[in-house]
């Protein structure tokens, strides 16, 4: 039973350049969140996805960052012209279900280096 | 949201357990306290969640006060692998799910 998969792993990319980073949750799980960590900083969440729904995106910039979950395939987390300051590990957890009585549970992370 | 305070690190011999407190003062009624590690820049892991039970798994006991204010997280024998951050977390009510809302955490250091 494979957990959370994410890719790439690592993505280096040129400033203004396009990062589209990819989530496939837990099999069965249709609930997918993405959260940011920066540089020796703590995790913050950036938005919440259900099957083609975006739930909750408090935590996304409003501006270059948009997220989606189709009905096939994977999560994106994309970044439109990229800035050193996006620089981060980007992880997705997934859970079964959508209720705070449900754990979610994260991928390896994707760490995205902006030159 | 309920903010939690933990102490920013703590020692733990190998073998020996490892008690790791949280106080969550502000806990609304209907409100779960979860308990994830991230082990050096690694994928944040789930370790246990409660309401207001007490809880065990195999990684993990979880014991909250009879009031809910605060909990403690322990780890019967803890191991050189159990070196990590821990993340003590009050999971939003409401808001179809819930983001968890990750602060500071306590670094944990397992020594030989």
């Amino acid at each position: 039973n494979a957990g959370v998969m994410q890719n790439p792993r690592h993505l280096v990319r040129r400033r203004g350049q396009e990062a589209r980073l990819r989530c496939s949750p837990m099999k069965g799980h249709s609930h997918v969140y993405w959260y940011r960590q920066l540089p020796e900083e703590g995790l913050k969440f950036m938005v919440y996805l259900q099957k083609e729904n975006i739930i909750d995106e408090s935590g996304m910039p409003k501006e270059r960052f948009s997220a989606e979950f189709p009905k096939e395939g994977p999560s994106i987390l994309r970044i439109q012209q990229v800035v050193r300051g996006d620089s981060a590990a980007y992880f997705c957890a997934s859970s079964l279900f959508g209720s705070q009585s449900n754990e979610q549970f994260f991928g390896p992370g994707t760490r995205l280096t902006v030159l | 949201d309920a903010k939690t305070t933990q102490p920013p690190s703590m020692d733990c011999a190998e073998g020996r357990a490892a008690n790791l407190p949280c106080n969550h003062s502000t806990i609304s009624g209907n409100e779960y306290v979860y308990w994830y590690r991230q082990i050096h820049s690694q994928g944040p892991q789930y370790i246990i969640h409660g309401l207001k039970n007490n809880e065990t798994n195999e990684m993990a006991s979880l014991i909250i006060t009879e009031d809910r204010k605060s909990s403690t997280l322990i780890l019967p024998h803890a191991t050189l692998r159990d070196t990590a951050v821990y993340y003590c977390i009050v999971r939003v009510a409401g808001n179809q799910g819930g983001k968890l809302i990750f602060g500071q955490g306590t670094e944990l250091s397992v020594k030989p």
